[in-house]
């Protein structure tokens, strides 16, 4: 258990729909990150916070997606309009500081049938 | 473009026998590198990372790594596999001119082990 906590985590949706997701960091871990993990692939960067503001997005985050950490503490990452390549496996991860280690959550698996 | 190859997506070996997985990464600038172990179905498990101190550095659970600055890579090494180490490894990358430190990760290797 590395603290890092997601939920939920699995999300079943059918295409069309808006799901949200949660990410509870590690306290006092500035850095935060969503990923997001294809079946046999590994993870691609998404978006990145530090503290409160969104400092980086990635182009596979298109128009449907959105992220939030109000208060620089949880972050949500929403998706609207879910598409069945939506269906993937989402990571949180938190760092404390540049060139350190980031802690990963469980992930939230979604399947878009 | 920076990258990170893993040679090889699935390596068998037999318990006891040594693990050699291999990472190698296209950079200019200095990098910062890791190994993730991810069991079924769970998040990332960070084994270990090199930061620009010894290039040899050592993680949990009995694995290395030799950051070779020559050949680009940094690959992951255990003398004597156990079948609790079957999992999918990722080496990622990220480097020193890269305020936001997101990781690049590689395609990933999936180590079986064989009693």
């Amino acid at each position: 258990d590395t603290g890092v906590s997601q939920d939920p985590r699995h999300k079943i949706t059918k295409r069309g729909q808006n799901v949200t997701f949660r990410c509870d960091p590690i306290s006092e871990h500035n850095r935060l990150y969503w990923y997001r993990q294809t079946l046999g692939q590994g993870p691609e960067f998404l978006t990145y916070f530090q503290n409160e503001a969104q400092l980086e997005k990635s182009r596979l985050l298109s128009d449907r997606f959105s992220a939030e950490r109000p208060k620089g503490s949880f972050s949500t990452l929403e998706i609207q309009r879910t598409e069945q390549g939506d269906s993937a496996m989402y990571l949180c991860a938190n760092s404390l500081d540049r060139g350190n280690e980031q802690f990963f959550g469980p992930g939230t698996r979604l399947t878009v049938l | 473009a920076q990258s990170v190859t893993q040679l090889g997506s699935h390596v068998s070996v037999s318990e006891g026998a040594l693990v050699l997985l291999r990472c190698n990464y296209s950079s200019s600038v200095p990098p910062y590198l890791f190994w993730y172990v991810q069991y079924p179905n769970q998040g990332l498990q960070l084994l270990l990372k090199y930061t620009s101190a010894a290039t040899l550095v050592k993680g949990i659970n009995g694995f290395e790594a030799e950051f070779k600055k020559s050949e680009t890579s940094f690959h992951l090494t255990k003398p004597s596999a156990h079948m609790s180490d079957a999992a999918e490894y990722f080496c990622a990358v990220t480097w020193n001119n890269n305020a936001g430190n997101m990781l690049t990760f590689g395609g990933g290797t999936r180590l079986m082990v064989k009693p």
